[in-house]
């Protein structure tokens, strides 16, 4: 079946150093990967997504790109913020089934930015 | 656009008695989801519905769970005689479209602890 695997945090920066965030896919058809960031008392909500391979999703500074070749849609940010504290959730969904609705999510890691 | 309304925000209950949530999905949102999340791991699907069709459950679901959406708008999920286990959060989304790939938007989640 499907999966997700994220590098395990926590993890600590301090502001404007840079961020990555590891993510590994294994599907059975051709997913289609996203970004979700959950933020201190809120709930999950997109942060970027990309549909085929080479595709580069990015929004608000963060950037990933997907690799079909090494199954992998690593997170990247050059310059992180205190503001940029939470868990992220790297997922997939799977297009292969037209009535399987389900995405599939990685266990989050959770970044702390210090001033 | 209100986001997903999720209630109650919090539930506390004793073993073996019956629980429901509801959820609200963002009006005209097509399809609507229910995933489980518990500390330290990415949400987990349950099942979704397009319209009022159920259309996919998961197979670890116990059949102490169900769900309805009766008339394609507000759902809810019924867990009957509760166990410790269940313990979790029961997180919605819901998403416009009716592909696989459609930005989901989630609720702030029901937190459930069973005693």
């Amino acid at each position: 079946g499907d999966s997700v695997t994220q590098m395990e945090g926590p993890v600590t920066l301090s502001e404007e150093a840079f961020l990555t965030i590891n993510c590994t896919y294994t599907a059975t058809g051709y997913p289609s990967l996203f970004w979700y960031v959950q933020y201190p008392g809120e709930g999950l909500q997109l942060l970027l997504k990309a549909t085929k391979a080479d595709d580069k999703g990015s929004n608000k500074g963060f950037e990933a790109t997907y690799r079909k070749e090494t199954t992998s849609f690593h997170l990247e940010k050059g310059s992180v913020q205190v503001s940029d504290s939470a868990v992220y959730f790297c997922a997939l969904s799977d297009l292969g089934d037209p009535n399987a609705g389900k995405s599939t999510f990685g266990d989050g890691t959770t970044l702390t930015v210090k001033p | 656009d209100t986001g997903v309304s999720q209630n109650p925000r919090h539930k506390i209950t004793k073993r073996g008695q019956n629980v429901t949530f509801r959820c609200d999905p963002i009006s005209e949102h097509n399809r609507l989801y229910w995933y489980r999340q518990t500390l330290g791991q990415g949400p987990e699907f349950l099942t979704y519905f397009q319209n009022e069709a159920q259309l996919e459950k998961s197979r670890l679901l116990s059949d102490r769970f169900s769900a309805e959406r009766p008339k394609g708008s507000f759902s809810t999920l019924e867990i009957q005689r509760t166990e410790q286990g269940d313990s979790a959060m029961y997180l919605c989304a819901s998403s416009l479209g009716t592909a696989s790939n459609e930005k989901l938007f989630f609720g702030s989640g029901t937190q459930l602890s069973v005693l």
